[in-house]
């Protein structure tokens, strides 16, 4: 299995900040990595896959980027409805979840 | 716009099956593959494993031996059987959609998700 890790596992940010999620893979993943953002309440929402290609409707301020073990999810400016629980997971093996990272308003 | 839902019963007695339904509207489950996920109350999300309409069917290895999905198709349905329940089985679960018309791995389209409950 691999095991995805994600840090920080809390992230304060303030409205119109940048915000820097990471996320590791225990071997490589190739660019085999997708995002996704939940909100309280409701199914994940898929923001990233490929490491760095924004499915369709996702705003430009998501943005993804790394490869083989180590990712980054970059949102450039935050607004009010990016305050979420952000997940990311890998597929080049059968699929597997990081913990998440909770990002949460300063 | 393809929609999922999932129905099944919300409580489940310890050592019985889980049995869960996921009704898609909106387009056909005749192509995509279909997957179940879950997650525990206020932790992470574990794939549990996909259906292709074809009779395909992919498990995650930890849960392979209890785990059934198959399909529907006069319904446009697809459903999870989880044997042998226990307490760690206490989750949300949702059935979810593949991005593209082959196995791409991440998910496009999600139900709302069901939890159910294992107790006696």
């Amino acid at each position: 299995e691999i095991v995805m890790t994600q840090s920080p596992a809390t992230l304060s940010v303030s409205p119109g900040e940048r915000a820097t999620l990471s996320c590791r893979a225990s071997q490589s993943v190739s660019s085999n990595l997708a995002w996704y953002q939940q909100k309280p309440g409701q199914a994940p929402r898929l923001l990233i896959y490929g490491a760095s290609t924004r499915a369709t409707g996702i705003p430009a301020r998501f943005s993804g980027s790394g490869s083989g073990t180590e990712f980054t999810l970059t949102i450039s400016s935050l607004q009010s409805e990016d305050f979420a629980v952000y997940y990311c997971q890998q597929y080049n093996n059968w699929p597997t979840f990081g913990p998440g990272t909770k990002v949460d308003i300063k | 716009q393809v929609q999922l839902q999932e129905s099944g019963p919300g409580l489940v007695k310890p050592s019985e099956t889980l049995s869960l339904t996921c009704t898609v509207s909106g387009g056909s489950i005749s192509s995509y593959y279909w997957s179940w996920i879950r997650q525990p109350p206020g932790k992470g999300l574990q794939w549990i494993g996909y259906m292709y309409y074809s009779g395909s069917t992919n498990y995650n290895p930890s849960l392979k031996s209890r785990v059934t999905i198959s399909e529907d198709t006069s319904k446009n349905q697809f459903s999870l059987n989880l044997s042998s329940v226990t307490a760690a089985d206490t989750a949300v679960y949702y059935c979810a959609r593949s991005y593209y018309d082959f196995w791409s791995g991440y998910f496009g389209y999600w139900g709302q998700g069901t939890l159910v409950t294992v107790s006696s």
